[in-house]
């Protein structure tokens, strides 16, 4: 199985702060890699995928880029609902995998 | 608007059995892969169980692989999952979520599984 290691596990960060999660594969996934967050109590919501591509309704101030073992998710300006856990997740192969969360907390 | 809800979810012993459903609502169940996911305070995130639209094809994590089973009903725009045969381990909160681009791009609220004896 791919294993997706993320980092940091969690950080801290005030409002409109530029924000910077790295992901990376155990194997080369190509651009086979998404991301999403997760407010307490909720389900995850994908935020981006094949890397880089915006989902439909996503803010634009969250991006995404790397490609092969190396990923980078940033949000450009921390919003107050941003406050979140992060999952990448790779679909390269099967058995799809995620990352172990990086939680995102107010300073 | 799409929407996913699962339910079915709640306290078993070891050894015992659970069926979880997901109705579909806003889009047309039938035309997608579909997928359980379910998450643990200690594992995190783990897909579990997947299955293309006309169930020709399925897919199981090794660690339910003979217990589980994942089914459709498209006229009902449901997807299921029967779980035999519970582990402790098996304990976490269960999503269903719909495929979309090589990724999983609805959820439901989730249902959430405890074995316990």
């Amino acid at each position: 199985d791919i294993q997706m290691t993320q980092s940091p596990s969690s950080l801290s960060a005030s409002v409109g702060d530029r924000v910077t999660i790295t992901c990376r594969a155990s194997q080369t996934i190509n651009r086979n890699l998404n991301w999403y967050h997760q407010r307490p109590g909720k389900a995850p919501k994908l935020l981006i995928f094949a890397a880089s591509i915006l989902q439909s309704g996503v803010p634009s101030r969250f991006s995404g880029s790397g490609s092969g073992t190396d990923f980078t998710l940033t949000i450009s300006c921390l919003q107050p609902e941003d406050f979140a856990t992060y999952y990448c997740q790779q679909s390269y192969n099967n058995p799809w995998t995620f990352g172990q969360g990086t939680k995102v907390e107010i300073k | 608007e799409l929407q996913l809800v699962e339910s079915g979810g709640g306290l078993v012993q070891p050894g015992e059995s659970l069926r979880l459903s997901c109705a579909g609502s806003g889009f047309t169940l039938s035309r997608h892969w579909m997928s359980w996911v379910r998450q643990t305070p200690g594992k995190g995130l783990e897909w579990v169980a997947n299955t293309n639209q006309d169930e020709s094809q399925k897919y199981y994590v090794d660690s339910v692989k003979g217990r589980f089973t994942i089914s459709r009903d498209n006229a009902r725009n449901s997807l299921y999952l029967q779980m035999n045969s519970l582990k402790a381990e098996d304990t976490a909160v269960y999503y269903c979520a719909k495929h979309g681009s090589y990724s999983f791009d609805h959820w439901g609220q989730g249902t959430l599984v405890t074995v316990s004896s």
